[in-house]
């Protein structure tokens, strides 16, 4: 199956500065990258996703780039607020087969 | 709607025994995926059913198994429980058509003595 790398395990960004994870992925079939945020407790849910037909996709404050040649896609967040504080998941998805990365706990120190 | 229901939310079982948790997807979902959430791991997939089948299943041993049922529901059980075996298990559903978002359940949180 699909095999999901993500780096780095642990960021810790001042508040107002810019925050990259980035994510590999194995399988070229694989054709959907969301990215979810899943504060302490809670479950895991969607900020933004990008298809294998986009190269790069913008929602605010957060933005996602996908390099379907070097497979890999990275997640970008500007401006980091306090509550942006999360453990955050890439995932690679062939058909219903999401396989996700291992996570990267942020820390947005105010 | 109502969100994706995952009973029962806490558990403690002994080494050895058996366990079986259950899913309610979001009305109108066919799609039921499962993943084992530990420290460290992430996110480990478990199995994906669709229309009672499943489709898709992960690396994990044959202790672990699934079902899902006519209305969607599923169910996933775990026999001969071992430590590792402590973990959250979330389950998630999607409307199937296209390749979408995932909605999460809040889990199940098993401890194994």
């Amino acid at each position: 199956g699909e095999n999901v790398e993500q780096h780095p395990s642990t960021l810790s960004v001042q508040e107002g500065d810019s925050a990259v994870i980035k994510c590999t992925y194995s399988d070229s079939a694989s054709n959907y990258f969301p990215w979810y945020k899943q504060e302490l407790g809670k479950r895991p849910q969607l900020i933004i996703d990008i298809r294998s037909n986009v190269g790069e996709k913008k929602d605010q404050r957060i933005a996602v780039t996908l390099n379907k040649t070097a497979k890999h896609f990275s997640l970008h967040i500007t401006e980091t607020q306090p509550e942006d504080s999360a453990v955050y998941f890439c995932a690679a998805s062939i058909g219903n087969d999401m396989r996700f990365g291992a996570g990267t706990r942020l820390t947005v120190k105010p | 709607k109502a969100g994706v229901t995952q009973t029962p939310r806490y558990l403690i079982k002994t080494r050895g025994q058996q366990v079986t948790l259950s899913c309610s997807p979001i009305s109108g979902h066919r799609s039921v995926s499962w993943y084992q959430q530990t420290p460290g791991q992430g996110l480990q997939f478990l199995f994906e059913y669709f229309s009672e089948t499943q489709r898709n299943k992960g690396n994990f041993p044959g202790r672990f198994s699934g079902r899902q049922f006519s209305n969607s529901r599923s169910e996933m059980n775990v026999s001969t429980l071992e430590l590792g075996d402590s973990a959250l298990y979330l389950c998630a559903s999607s409307f199937p058509a296209n390749t979408g978002e995932l909605f999460f359940g809040e889990g199940s949180r098993l401890t194994v003595l």
